[in-house]
């Protein structure tokens, strides 16, 4: 089993839908990485969560510490935010553990 | 500079051949990691740098692989004996500081290895 699941793999919606994507770990962790990364581009941070919410824009991230679940949001979703969206966590040793990726494509 | 640079972005090698991957952290970034992003996977461990010396070495695959940071500021991953394998996109990011709950990561572009 993968220390860091993320669900879905892959998420299809249509423009102006809300979008949840899920992220769950199984080590105790020192913050948790929502990151964006485009085709054939570099990976770009959004979040970085120790505890609670933030929000920037349309995105929202959570996190609940004791379930181990963080989730990133993304309101009134839009073509130009297809990209994958990758969870990491950072545990011991400061490196960071990536989950595989949620491939999400907006449709206008 | 303003953002983590990587280079080259791209490179084709032959089979056992020796390359070399560099990056430019952010002026001032203490620390730097890479990672190693195989097609239709997150990306892995390899190796992570707090100052001059590798903190943690222990995502490196095997001895064909090895990083330097000599003046704590451009690193360079080397890979000697290329196998096709190792093609991937290799990332590198880096921080403030290793440490502490307070440190984002900036990524670099990457660079994308093909071994033929």
């Amino acid at each position: 089993k993968n220390e860091v699941e993320q669900s879905p793999q892959n998420l299809t919606a249509q423009e102006g839908e809300f979008i949840t994507i899920n992220c769950s770990y199984s080590v105790g962790i020192s913050a948790l990485h929502w990151l964006q990364q485009h085709p054939g581009g570099g990976i770009v941070s959004l979040f970085m969560l120790s505890s609670g919410k933030k929000k920037h824009g349309r995105l929202i991230a959570t996190i609940n510490i004791q379930e181990k679940h963080s989730s990133l949001h993304i309101t009134a979703s839009h073509p130009r935010d297809s990209a994958v969206y990758i969870c990491a966590v950072r545990s011991k040793g400061n490196k960071l553990v990536f989950g595989a990726g949620t491939i999400l494509r907006v449709k206008s | 500079g303003a953002g983590v640079s990587q280079t080259p972005s791209n490179k084709v090698t032959e089979k056992g051949k020796y390359v070399e991957l560099r990056c430019d952290p952010i002026s001032g970034h203490t620390a730097l990691y890479w990672y190693r992003q195989s097609l239709g996977q997150g990306p892995e461990f390899l190796i992570y740098f707090q100052g001059t010396g590798a903190a943690d070495d222990s995502g490196l695959p095997n001895d064909r692989f090895f990083a330097v940071r000599p003046e704590g500021s451009v690193s360079t991953l080397k890979i000697q004996r290329t196998e096709r394998g190792d093609s991937a996109v290799y990332l590198c990011a880096s921080s403030l500081r290793a440490g502490g709950q307070g440190e984002g990561y900036t990524f670099g572009s990457g660079t994308r290895l093909t071994v033929v």
